[in-house]
């Protein structure tokens, strides 16, 4: 079963615009990271953030985790076209060996 | 460095027809995987292995084998092909385990079963 469930499925915008992509989890976790994947390209690691931290920043990402509500949100800011890609959250639940588990993804599309 | 690579890109394959992914990565990494990635399904973990001569079963096991002579390649067996099987098959490879370094994929092999 999917650790990670990303909300919404799909985002349209328009370029400038932020983009909040939501994910949810089952179990309590160590770690979860963020993936970008483009239109038939493997999935390149954008974020990692630890079950102790609250809020990291990458350039034009934030990431937030609150572990009591199970839950983590990726923001983009100022999106771009270049941004337009699926996004996935990856959840390492807590006293599991090394699986990462990933949910089904949000589709990002901005529009120029 | 090359990073991750999978071979072949695409692959077609008749029901019952057996053959091997192959993924290799140059980064020496010790923990190695692979996904398959079905449509609005995301990944799901079929192998995995934390080390040469170590491999163990993920989410969606069933129709493959893997094993890792070498810390560089990790190839996966599909021993009597299905329709299911039908997918988009991933390889990567991390530093460590827990969750606690990134992935790096390989591009991907896509596989269509008749």
């Amino acid at each position: 079963s999917q650790q990670g469930e990303e909300d919404p499925q799909a985002l349209s915008i328009q370029e400038g615009e932020n983009a909040t992509m939501n994910c949810s989890y089952k179990t309590s976790i160590n770690n979860l990271q963020w993936y970008r994947q483009n239109s038939g390209r493997g999935l390149v690691h954008l974020i990692l953030i630890r079950s102790n931290e609250r809020e990291k920043h990458s350039g034009r990402l934030r990431v937030t985790l609150d572990t009591s509500k199970k839950s983590s949100s990726l923001l983009i800011t100022a999106s771009r076209a270049a941004d337009t890609a699926s996004y996935f959250c990856a959840a390492f639940p807590s006293g599991s060996a090394r699986q990462l588990t990933f949910g089904s993804g949000t589709q990002l599309t901005v529009l120029p | 460095n090359a990073g991750v690579t999978q071979t072949p890109k695409f692959q077609v394959l008749k029901t019952g027809q057996s053959m091997t992914l192959q993924c290799a990565q140059d980064m020496n990494h010790e923990y190695m995987s692979w996904y398959r990635q079905d449509p609005g399904m995301g990944l799901r973990l079929i192998h995995y292995s934390v080390g040469a001569g170590i491999t163990d079963q993920g989410e969606v096991p069933n129709g493959y084998n893997v094993s890792r002579s070498t810390t560089e390649d990790f190839p996966l067996r599909l021993l009597s092909a299905a329709p299911s099987q039908t997918s988009v098959y991933f390889c990567a490879s991390t530093l460590g385990g827990y969750g606690g370094y990134e992935q790096y994929f390989g591009p991907g092999t896509r596989l269509t079963v008749t």
